[in-house]
This record gives structure tokens, C-alpha cells and sequence, in this order.
């Protein structure tokens, strides 16, 4: 059930753009994106809900695909405070859902001046 | 600050032992959420609580157990303490269970457990 992300890892110069990617083989009902720094809690970027349109804030954004149930994160323009690890959340539809998450195993960026 | 705190923040125990962790939830939120996560690994679900039932397990061990109170406050007990359990255990809010997806679920600051 777990979902699954790519890359890994990531290295970034400021200014440039990032791809993460998250992928369910499960139905979603839901797909939630985290950031955390080393050592804190895991920080909220976003939600995104099936049937519901692409959200972003700023330089950050996300697309939901219910069809392939895969998601995608896009930075834009890196900055330097960028830099962490960040988690897909999936919330599986079970016909309804449960609330919780299931995280992928992460992703971590690392923006270099 | 994400409103839900934890205590203790860190922990230091030894093996065979039994700790317990505690959790406030935001206010309002009827949800709660025990997460494990280990060094560089991603967060493991254990299990959920809402409005003082268990709403969903997740890879929670036998020697570990939950619960929710009528306050709303939850506690996690691990007990027989090995070396492995050493972990951060995060504690997460939402607003609502299964009647209500699509929560945003909240962070706690963690409790840092190690075993000795």
C-alpha cells in the first residue's frame, strides 16, 4: 500500500526546478504532500483531492492523476530554505476513507547556493 | 506551531522497559494519529483514533498500544523495549475519521525515544 517516490534524492542549484513524483497502486482518495527538515515535523505544502483541480502556492505546486493514481510536486525557482525531505501522503478509497495517511518513503532535496 | 503537542520530547530508556507518550491534539480536532519514524526512514502509520475509538491500525506492534481519552488526549505505551523501537514518534490531529476525507493532518513536534 505504500505509496511510491521518485527520486530518491535530488540536488538542486537555487533557481532551479525540481520533480517529485508519488505513485499509489491503489485507489486514492486523497493525495497530501509534506516537508520536513531534519530532525522536525513534518510541515504541510498541500492537499489534493480526486476530482479536484491542481493547487499551488507561490513557487510550489501539484497535479493529481486519478486515473494513474500518481502525483507530481513541482518546485519552481529552488530556494535555499527548499531543502528537506519531502513526503507523499496517500489516502486510500476504500469507497469512503479512513483519514489516515500512507507515506512514501521520501524524497530529499538539497538546494545549494 | 501546529497546535498539537507532545510529551516528553525526548526519552531516554532501557531495554525492557515501558514508556509512555502523550498527545494533545489541536483544538477542535477529533482525530488523532501515531506515526513511528526511524533514523532516515519514512513515517511508518500505527495507528488511529477518533473521538476515543479506534478508527484504523497500521504496523503497530503487539508490545505497543494506544488509546484515546474523553478529553481527547492520546497516549501510546510501549512496553518490552528493544533497541529497534528506538525512534521519533510523531503524533498528528485532523479534524475529522472516515466521514470526513481529505483532512489536512497536523504534526506534533515528536517524542524522542532511545533505547539503551
Amino acid at each position: 500500500q505504500q505509496p511510491v517516490q521518485s527520486p530518491q534524492a535530488v540536488i538542486l542549484r537555487e533557481g532551479e526546478d525540481a520533480v517529485i513524483n508519488c505513485s499509489s497502486s491503489k485507489a486514492l482518495y486523497s493525495v497530501h504532500w509534506y516537508r520536513q527538515k531534519h530532525g522536525e515535523a513534518p510541515v504541510f505544502l498541500m492537499i489534493l483531492l480526486k476530482g479536484g483541480e491542481q493547487k499551488g502556492h507561490e513557487k510550489i505546486s501539484a497535479s493529481f492523476n486519478e486515473k494513474k493514481q500518481q502525483s507530481s510536486l513541482y518546485l519552481t525557482a529552488s530556494q535555499l530554505s527548499y531543502s528537506g525531505t519531502y513526503f507523499c501522503g496517500t489516502e486510500i478509497d476504500y469507497g469512503g476513507s479512513q483519514g489516515n495517511l500512507i507515506f512514501g518513503k521520501g524524497t530529499k532535496l538539497s538546494v545549494k547556493p | 506551531d501546529s497546535g498539537v503537542t507532545q510529551t516528553p520530547k525526548h526519552l531516554i530508556t532501557a531495554t525492557g522497559q515501558r514508556v509512555t507518550l502523550r498527545c494533545s491534539p489541536r483544538s477542535g480536532d477529533l482525530s488523532v494519529y501515531w506515526y513511528q519514524q526511524s533514523l532516515d526512514q519514512g513515517l511508518q502509520f500505527l495507528i488511529q483514533y477518533y473521538n476515543g475509538e479506534e478508527r484504523a491500525k497500521g504496523n503497530i506492534l503487539e508490545r505497543f498500544s494506544a488509546q484515546q481519552f474523553p478529553d481527547l488526549h492520546s497516549e501510546l505505551n510501549l512496553s518490552s523495549l528493544e533497541l529497534g523501537d528506538s525512534a521519533l514518534y510523531f503524533c498528528a490531529s485532523s479534524v475529522g475519521g472516515s466521514e470526513r476525507p481529505g483532512n489536512t493532518i497536523y504534526f506534533g513536534e515528536g517524542s524522542w525515544l532511545t533505547v539503551v
